[in-house]
């Protein structure tokens, strides 16, 4: 089944306490995407990636990291976990013979970071 | 900056009783826009694609429209499975890459009684 998996799907945490969102498709596509989502903001875009090795900021790129090593995975990266990152998280894709909103999404991964 | 603002935020309707989404729009340069369907719980799923005025796209009971403001999603004789918040995305030139930029709206969200 063509799909979008993220891990974990629901985690709390403590400020400080780095973490690490996964997130692996197997539709073989190029581009790959990070968002949160925020009651009264809607989904915000946090990092791309055009193809492996190639990322880029989004809107909110500022306490993330992430990186592109292989095709298939693109994790989130959380150095030091503040309270205002605490947000439903999503992890997006598609290939590059698609329209550029055209995404595929995972089913989410709600942080909580006291 | 572009915008992109959904109404109403929440509609509730009677089975069968068709109604109309709106997504309006200021912005520099449509590239597209995009319909989504969000179930609670889960990611969004794509559903329409629009590039210029005056195209429409359907499926089952969904009707999407645009104009050169807007777009309409019409329901037609809704079924409580129809239940969701539905979001809205553009693609517009903005952004200072040739990749531009996607926007999404806040989502409105539909609820079908029985």
């Amino acid at each position: 089944e063509a799909q979008v998996t993220q891990n974990p799907r629901y985690l709390i945490t403590v400020t400080g306490k780095k973490l690490t969102v996964t997130c692996s498709q197997n539709m073989n596509h190029e581009y790959m995407s990070w968002y949160r989502q925020d009651p009264g903001l809607g989904l915000r875009q946090i990092y791309y990636s055009m193809n492996v090795e190639v990322t880029d900021k989004g809107d909110v790129p500022e306490g993330y990291k992430v990186s592109r090593k292989e095709k298939r995975n693109f994790p989130l990266i959380l150095e030091s976990p503040s309270p205002n990152q605490t947000s439903l998280y999503f992890c997006a894709s598609r290939p590059q013979t698609r329209g550029t909103g055209e995404l595929f999404f995972g089913e989410g991964s709600r942080l909580t970071v006291l | 900056e572009d915008q992109v603002t959904q109404s109403p935020e929440a509609l509730r309707l009677q089975e069968g009783e068709s109604s109309s989404l709106n997504c309006s729009y200021t912005v520099s340069g449509l590239r597209g826009l995009f319909w989504y369907r969000q179930d609670p719980g889960k990611g969004p799923e794509f559903l329409f694609t629009l590039y210029s005025a005056g195209e429409e796209k359907e499926k089952e009971r969904l009707k999407a429209t645009l104009t050169k403001k807007e777009s309409f999603l019409h329901i037609t004789a809704p079924k409580p499975e129809d239940s969701a918040t539905y979001l809205c995305a553009v693609h517009t030139r903005a952004g200072g890459t040739s990749y531009g930029k996607l926007t999404f709206g806040q989502g409105t969200i539909l609820t079908v009684h029985p």
